[in-house]
């Protein structure tokens, strides 16, 4: 069973370009969360999903900035017209139901630099 | 708003010490505290999970207390090593994990040969 997995690794671009990052859930865990760690900060909690459903995005900058989690596939943190604050390591969890009362696990994250 | 503060930011001690890491907490309605290993360039592991009904959970030589009423949780690790190096984190979360964690920003953790 492989854990969540992220991808890039390592994500670079050029002001005003677009940042896709991609985040797998562990097999059989049907909720998402996406948490950006900016350099000498801690982490914080961006958005929260469950597959096509959006929980709680109060995290999120309400410009440029979405997440989804389709029926199939990855979930994608997409980032438009980049800046260099959003220069940081982006990481994602993911769970069973929270019902479940299992913690969260998390992937190894995308390092996002904005040039 | 929930805020997790984490003391000391740094700490270096020899190998074979017994240390302690704080972590302080707003938030009254804390459903569980978690700590977290983050190792340079690699994501989140977890060390130890205290649900708000426990005081305690222990792990080989780690061991988390968790106390609601002061809004404290301290990590100990027993007999350090010098793989234990590295930033050691705590988050809450409320209402039974349908929120997202809040982090402390982190205590980095340096163990001497």
């Amino acid at each position: 069973n492989a854990g969540v997995m992220q991808n890039p690794r390592h994500l670079v671009r050029r002001r005003g370009q677009e940042a896709r990052l991609r985040c797998s859930p562990m097999k059989g865990h049907s909720h998402v969360y996406w948490y950006r760690q900016l350099p000498e900060e801690g982490l914080k909690f961006m958005v929260y999903l469950q597959k096509e459903n959006i929980i709680d995005e109060s995290g999120m900058p309400k410009e440029r900035f979405s997440a989804e989690f389709p029926k199939e596939g990855p979930s994608i943190l997409r980032i438009q017209q980049v800046v260099r604050g959003d220069s940081a390591a982006y990481f994602c969890a993911s769970s069973p139901p929270p019902e479940n009362r299992t913690h969260p696990f998390f992937g190894s994250g995308t390092q996002l630099s904005v040039l | 708003k929930q805020e997790v503060t984490q003391i000391p930011a740094a700490l270096s001690v020899p190998e074979g010490e017994n240390l302690v890491l704080n972590c302080s907490f707003t938030d009254s309605a804390i459903y569980n505290l978690q700590w977290f290993r983050q190792d340079p360039g690699k994501g989140l592991t977890s060390l130890l999970l205290i649900q708000s009904s426990q005081r305690e959970q222990t792990s080989g030589r780690l061991n988390a207390s968790l106390d609601k009423s002061s809004g404290r949780s301290t990590l100990y690790i027993a007999a350090s090593q010098p793989g234990d190096s590295a930033t050691y984190l705590c988050a809450e979360t409320r209402r039974g994990g349908a929120d997202g964690l809040t982090f402390g920003k982190g205590t980095h953790l340096i163990i001497q040969p």
